[in-house]
């Protein structure tokens, strides 16, 4: 079956550029979406097919996915962007839903 | 506005059964794709279920015999039919909408989650 791979945490200083991966087989060929998550409160979609931003989001979220990997980049961090950040694409083999394992960001 | 709110989460014992209900607001359940998304106290997410528009329904594998996604169109109302309960059914479960009427979209609008813990 297939996998999503996410690094467990990444940690950035407020300003800096924060970069997510999520990496699975041939992960170009699918849409991926990325969900921004803080605790005791619902996943928000931030990036949907690979680098659509849903209105509200900052344009300091942006993504991109190519090969194997698909990134979540956050430009000029802020501390409100601390939180767990998830990928999902859609497996056409099993039509399953699949989602990264979440990676963790600090800000410094 | 588009919202989403789970009821029917609570504490049961292992091997009982639950029916968790989504009611939305400010959009039509059944014209719509619906899934289920659990989290487990300190994990990720994993998806549980989809109910597409045309009424196919997808589950994951380790709910799969176990757990039942439908809809009452004329409640607007989405449900999950857990039995057979397991342990490692605990989870805050929350019912998401698909954006598109695509297998491979987005959630769009989630819910607030309802607490399902299983123990004895």
């Amino acid at each position: 079956s297939y996998v999503l791979t996410q690094p467990p945490s990444v940690s950035v200083a407020p300003g800096k550029t924060a970069r997510i991966t999520c990496g699975g087989n041939n992960i170009g060929s699918k849409s991926v979406h990325w969900y921004q998550q803080k605790p005791g409160q619902a996943p928000v979609l931030v990036i949907y097919y690979d680098s659509d931003r849903p209105s509200g989001i900052p344009e300091r979220f942006s993504g991109s996915n190519s090969g194997n990997t698909a990134t979540l980049t956050i430009s000029r961090v802020e501390a409100g962007d601390e939180a767990d950040y998830y990928c999902q694409v859609w497996d056409s083999s099993s039509d399953h839903q699949l989602f990264g394992g979440g990676t963790k960001l600090t800000v410094l | 506005e588009v919202q989403l709110v789970e009821t029917g989460g609570g504490l049961i014992q292992p091997g009982g059964s639950l029916r968790l209900s989504c009611a939305a607001s400010g959009f039509t359940v059944s014209s719509n794709y619906m899934s289920w998304v659990r989290q487990a106290p300190g994990k990720g997410l994993e998806w549980v279920s989809v109910i597409y528009s045309g009424g196919s329904t997808y589950y994951a594998d380790s709910v799969k015999g176990r757990f039942t996604i439908s809809r009452d169109n004329s409640k607007n109302t989405l449900y999950l039919q857990m039995n057979s309960l397991r342990a490692e059914d605990t989870a805050v479960y929350y019912c998401a909408r698909v954006g598109k009427l695509e297998p491979g979209s987005y959630f769009d609008y989630w819910g607030q989650g309802t607490l399902v813990t299983v123990s004895s």
